[in-house]
């Protein structure tokens, strides 16, 4: 069956600019994770979607940065003013509900130049 | 804090080699553990996980994991590696109740022919 997909598969933008990343997660899944790896790093926690709310947004690393699941369904992660820090890979992860295992997605590299 | 320890940066074995990487954990409470593999160019997949129960999980590819609660740890095990075992590998955790997962820095296993 189709997995967890994100677009786009690369972004590469400049600094101060606003970017959209979109993750489509498993069909059925309710639990939705956003995670950010930069390079020679695991994943890091951002945000937790359980439906259409964020139950815990306590990764997120400043108010420029911002998730949204509007349907339950697909979700977007937008980041304001873009810094070359935020350069990295974000991942996105379904799982069928909360404690289940989570299935990843390929990610999108973002470059901020 | 929450944290997962992954000690060997990198490791390279020969075919045929037995493989043993480290992964310990700093948790309070229950804690379900998982390791994770990514193959180049591929998304992480999911190798084992434990909940409870048998300490010793088997998962795909022959690979098994042992929790042992007294040291914190869940050591990843294959008695003979192949080739095709090159790849990342990433240790986690979460409590339960507790959705997020946090990842070990990882591990990078090269394995010659």
């Amino acid at each position: 069956g189709a997995g967890v997909s994100q677009t786009p598969s690369n972004k590469v933008t400049e600094k101060g600019k606003y970017v959209e990343l979109r993750c489509d997660p498993i069909s059925g899944h309710t639990a939705l994770y956003w995670y950010r790896q930069s390079l020679g790093q695991g994943p890091e926690f951002l945000i937790y979607f359980q439906g259409t709310g964020a139950a815990d947004d306590s990764g997120l690393p400043n108010d420029r940065f911002f998730a949204v699941r509007p349907e339950g369904s697909v979700s977007t992660l937008k980041i304001q003013r873009t810094e070359r820090g935020d350069s990295a890979v974000y991942l996105c992860a379904s799982s069928l509900n909360r404690e289940e295992t989570q299935y990843f997605g390929p990610g999108t590299r973002l470059l901020v130049l | 804090a929450q944290s997962v320890s992954q000690h060997n940066h990198h490791v390279i074995l020969s075919e045929a080699a037995s493989l043993e990487l480290g992964c310990n954990y700093s948790y309070g409470g229950t804690v379900n553990l998982f390791w994770y593999v990514q193959y180049p160019g591929q998304h992480l997949q999911l190798l084992l996980k434990y909940f409870s129960g048998d300490p010793l999980v088997k998962g795909i590819k022959g690979f098994e994991a042992e929790f042992i609660k007294s040291k914190f740890s869940f050591n990843l095990r294959k008695p003979s590696v192949q080739w095709s075992d090159t790849a990342e590998y990433f240790c986690a955790a979460t409590n339960f109740g507790n959705e997020k997962l946090t990842f070990g820095t990882g591990t990078r296993l090269t394995i010659i022919p």
